[in-house]
């Protein structure tokens, strides 16, 4: 049963540290998806690759936010320094592009950050 | 506003009977997707509908799309406890850098025993 995993589940960190969350794609998946969710804002694109290159970041604070993919079976998001208003839900979430160019997206279960 | 906004916010219903939310969105899309999100989860996708069709179904699932009045219904007939969750449909519009995938507010369903 193939899933996308995310980690760690939970992280709490006080501001100004570094936080780095994992995604682990279903495999063979090639685009993977960094989503943020809060109850003010719901849930936001952050950025998104497609074959470990970067196709849309626009929706990421670029000061402190980054993304990579190292590998194919490793995406990584991070954020430094923290903050407490990046306290959310990150979700990662990984498709392929169907006939057509659209995607369904897989979701992982979620990194729930809180920065005090 | 938003891309994609879901209409109610939150219904609440009786185990068995059938429930509609709606959803409106603003430029021209390639397709629309519907998601649950159960508490504490992960999204899961549950149908897709691209801009060329009217309806869908799948399951106890149906789900039209109006493209003249940019606007989708995601209808669950005889619904269930388990259909509790959070719904969400997403768009997939042409962004200023390519693609961008923007979800909505969510609809809350409560389905009671």
């Amino acid at each position: 049963d193939a899933r996308v995993t995310q980690t760690p589940r939970h992280k709490v960190t006080e501001m100004g540290q570094e936080v780095t969350m994992r995604c682990q794609p279903i495999l063979g998946h090639n685009t993977v998806f960094w989503y943020r969710q809060t109850m003010m804002q719901g849930l936001e694109l952050l950025a998104y690759f497609r074959n470990r290159a970067p196709l849309d970041d626009s929706g990421m604070p670029k000061d402190r936010f980054s993304a990579e993919m190292p590998d194919a079976t490793l995406a990584t998001l991070k954020i430094q320094p923290s903050e407490p208003r990046d306290s959310a839900v990150y979700f990662c979430a990984s498709g392929f592009p169907e006939t057509g160019g659209f995607y369904e997206q897989y979701f992982g279960p979620g990194t729930r950050l809180t920065v005090t | 506003s938003q891309q994609g906004e879901e209409d109610p916010q939150a219904l609440s219903i009786q185990e068995g009977e059938n429930a509609t939310m709606n959803c409106s969105y603003k430029t021209s899309i390639n397709n629309l997707q519907w998601y649950r999100q159960n508490s504490g989860r992960g999204l899961v996708h549950l149908i897709l509908i691209r801009s060329n069709e009217r309806e869908k179904h799948s399951g106890r699932l149906r789900v039209t799309l109006d493209t003249s009045k940019k606007s989708s219904s995601l209808l669950i007939t005889a619904s269930r406890a388990a259909d509790t969750a959070s719904y969400f449909c997403a768009t997939d519009v042409k962004g200023d850098y390519g693609q961008n995938f923007v979800f909505g507010p969510g609809t809350r369903l409560s389905v009671l025993p």
